[in-house]
C-alpha cells in the first residue's frame, strides 16, 4: 500500500513567518492529495487539495505544491496567525477513494 | 459538504466490554470508513464500511475484533469487541461524496468518539 512520509514533527514559527510542511508518498498511482487541519479535541478538517494533473494551488494564505516526479507534496502557510496553530495532516490516495495519512506536524504559531 | 453525526461522543468502558459507535450522514455518500486516532498519533484507517456485505479490513484489524455494519447509504456502525486499555483511542467515521464515480473524491470526517477502556 501506499507510504506517506511527513515532516517535521513539530513546527514553531513567529507570527507573520511562513510556514512550510513537506510529505513524500510512494505509491506512483497515487493522485489526489489533501490536507487537514485538526485543531485540539476537533475533528481534522479539509483545508486545501491537489490533484494529480496540477502543479500548485493557492487558497488566500495557503498553498499545496505537487512533484510528481519526486512523489512529494508540500504545504505553504505564508502570514502565520495565531489561530493557524494546529496539528497538520497531509495525505494521498490511489485510484480508489482510500485515504493514506501522514504522521502529522504539529505547528504552534507564536504571537 | 455533508453533515455527519457520531454516538457516543466518549465513554468510559470496562475492560472486556464492548461498545457500538454509530455514524449517521445527512446525505446518501458513496463511501464510508472508521478510522482509529491513538493520543498524539496520525489517523489509521480500521476498515472500508460496504452498504449491504461485510467491511473491507485493514492490515492489523479483522472482524472479530471490529465489527461493522452498513445497512444502508448514510448510516453505519462499529463495534470495538472485547475491550482492552489499549483500545483507548478516538474513532472517526468518514465519508467520501461523489456524486459521479470520479479519482478525486473529498473526504469528511465525524467528530468522533473518545474511548477510555479501564
Amino acid at each position: 500500500g501506499e507510504n506517506v512520509e511527513q515532516h517535521p514533527s513539530t513546527l514553531s514559527v513567529q507570527e507573520g513567518d511562513s510556514a512550510v510542511i513537506k510529505c513524500t508518498y510512494s505509491d506512483s498511482a497515487s493522485n489526489y492529495f489533501p490536507w487537514y487541519k485538526q485543531e485540539l479535541g476537533k475533528r481534522p478538517q479539509l483545508i486545501i487539495d491537489i490533484r494529480s494533473n496540477v502543479g500548485e494551488k493557492k487558497d488566500q494564505r495557503i498553498a499545496v505544491t505537487l512533484n510528481k516526479t519526486a512523489k512529494h507534496f508540500s504545504l505553504h502557510i505564508t502570514e502565520t496567525q495565531p489561530e493557524d496553530s494546529a496539528v497538520y495532516f497531509c495525505a494521498a490516495t490511489p485510484l480508489q477513494p482510500k485515504f493514506y495519512f501522514g504522521s502529522g506536524t504539529k505547528l504552534n504559531v507564536k504571537p | 459538504s455533508a453533515v455527519i453525526s457520531q454516538k457516543p461522543s466518549r465513554d468510559i468502558c470496562q475492560r472486556g466490554t464492548s461498545l457500538t459507535i454509530q455514524c449517521q450522514v445527512d446525505s446518501q455518500v458513496t463511501m464510508m470508513f472508521w478510522y482509529r486516532q491513538q493520543p498524539g498519533q496520525s489517523l489509521t484507517l480500521i476498515a472500508t464500511a460496504n452498504q449491504g456485505s461485510e467491511a473491507t479490513y485493514e492490515s492489523g484489524f479483522v472482524i472479530d475484533k471490529f465489527p461493522i455494519s452498513r445497512p444502508n447509504l448514510t448510516f453505519s456502525t462499529l463495534t470495538v469487541s472485547n475491550m482492552s486499555p489499549e483500545d483507548s483511542s478516538i474513532y472517526l467515521c468518514s465519508v467520501v461524496i461523489a456524486e459521479i464515480p470520479s479519482t478525486y473524491n473529498e473526504q469528511f470526517f465525524g467528530p468522533g468518539t473518545r474511548l477510555t477502556v479501564l
